[in-house]
């Protein structure tokens, strides 16, 4: 069964960099997935697909602060210089055979 | 630019259905799928199906088979979603987002600013 598994919360300094991780399940390694960020009280924006080769393409208008990467079945979001307005929820999500998969999200604080 | 813009909040009572729409704008609305994910309260994104806009084919979760049905109006540029025998647990916040293919991956590359869903008695 493909899932995605994303650590609940994460923490980092303003001006600080952090990376953000998304574990594909057994057997799907060699998936791409896409970055999604929710800044409170906002709807989902598209980050950036980040392929299994860990080359990653941003969405329109997504800071060069923001890019991705990946090692094995992991894919990373690393933020740097970290802003204010960075503090969201960042959710990985893949698609499947005909459905689509979110991991269970992550809650980035800057501290 | 490429916009979704949903229609407003809803209250419904148990057992009734809701429906939310969803316009599409700055792209030709059949050359790309529509999404529909929805956000309980406190919780995370849940994706609950597609619909290709020009030859109308749908697919849906597995959760939501047989509540769900997902429709398009193509001269004007809408996609709708439409939810039956609501209960409390289907308060939540609805999304239409458009689905791409870009190699291997389908994913969400643009997102409506969703519609608040509230189910009660």
């Amino acid at each position: 069964q493909l899932v995605l598994t994303q650590s609940p919360s994460a923490s980092a300094s303003l001006g600080a960099s952090v990376k953000l991780t998304c574990t594909l399940s057994s057997g799907h390694s060699n998936y791409a997935i896409a970055w999604h960020q929710q800044q409170p009280e906002k709807g989902p924006r598209y980050l950036m697909k980040v392929n299994s080769d860990g080359s990653h393409s941003k969405g329109d208008g997504i800071p060069d602060r923001f890019s991705g990467s990946r090692s094995g079945a992991e894919r990373y979001l690393t933020i740097s210089s970290l802003q204010s307005e960075d503090e969201a929820d960042y959710y990985c999500q893949t698609w499947g055979t005909g459905i689509g998969v979110f991991g269970g999200g992550t809650k980035l604080t800057v501290l | 630019q490429v916009q979704l813009v949903q229609s407003g909040a809803e209250v419904e009572k148990p057992g009734a259905s809701v429906k939310v729409s969803c316009k599409a704008s700055g792209y030709t609305f059949t050359r790309h799928d529509i999404n529909w994910v929805r956000q309980a309260p406190g919780q995370g994104l849940e994706w609950m199906g597609w619909m290709n806009p020009n030859s109308g084919n749908t697919g849906y979760a597995q959760t939501f088979q047989g509540r769900v049905t997902i429709t398009r109006n193509t001269s004007i540029s809408t996609a709708y979603m439409e939810l039956s025998s609501l209960r409390s647990e289907d308060t939540a916040v609805y999304y239409c987002a458009r689905g791409r293919w870009e190699g291997s991956l389908y994913y969400f590359d643009y997102w409506g600013q969703g519609t608040l869903v509230t189910v009660s008695s």
